[in-house]
């Protein structure tokens, strides 16, 4: 199967500060990124998502930035929560009904 | 609320023998779905794009006959792991979306061969 990384980075921040995931993307083809966010034991839930035509996007607490040239793509989590404690995935994706690819995820851990 | 969801959620078995997971959509029709698979502390990993009406297309390394995939209405796929042994124990997730929005997946189902 196809996948991209195999062990989980991880990262600890204070309740109430920022968090930024990075994740780098392979194919330089894809046009559509999404970022999921993963608690332990469910499947993985939409956080955000950017089209290549972007380089910015906001929601509520989250920011996703596109960085075409490099080939990078962070998610940005505002004022983070204990609740925002889970394994985060960027995915990217190419035409319409092309398959998801998965990097391989970032354990975001907060302390209260 | 769920739009996809998966059943079982759980499933312990013995070695040698064939389970079957489904994958719904609840509210919409899916030509398309996918099944991944995850080990611990790892990203998932596309198994499988399951195809309504047609055959599933499998991913590098991946092997058809031992994971046989069945998507034979707009809201139903099914994956069924044969002859399952110690090594297969892992997470299976299923995914499905139209064309212009995000997948959406289930909660996954946890394989424990024994």
């Amino acid at each position: 199967g196809e996948s991209v990384g195999l062990h989980l980075p991880t990262l600890s921040v204070q309740e109430g500060d920022n968090s930024i995931i990075n994740c780098a993307y392979s194919n330089s083809a894809s046009d559509y990124f999404i970022w999921y966010k993963q608690e332990s034991g469910k499947g993985p839930q939409f956080i955000i998502d950017i089209r290549s035509n972007m380089d910015k996007r906001q929601g509520q607490r989250v920011t996703v930035l596109l960085n075409k040239t490099v080939k990078h793509l962070s998610l940005q989590i505002a004022a983070t929560q204990p609740g925002d404690s889970a394994v985060y995935f960027c995915a990217e994706k190419g035409a319409s009904y092309d398959k998801v690819i998965f990097g391989p995820g970032t354990s975001l851990s907060v302390i209260p | 609320g769920a739009v996809v969801s998966q059943h079982p959620s759980w499933v312990i078995c013995k070695s040698g023998t064939s389970v079957k997971i489904e994958c719904r959509s609840l509210d919409f029709q899916a030509t398309t779905m996918f099944w991944y698979r995850q080990f611990p502390k790892q990203s998932l990993m596309l198994m499988a794009t399951s195809n309504e009406g047609s055959k599933a297309t499998y991913e590098q390394g991946v092997e058809k006959d031992k994971f046989l995939i069945n998507h034979a209405s707009l809201t139903l796929s099914t994956l069924t792991v044969t002859s399952a042994h110690p090594e297969d124990s892992s997470f299976y997730i299923c995914s499905a979306g139209d064309q212009n929005q995000p997948q959406h997946f289930g909660d996954g189902t946890r394989l424990s061969i024994l």
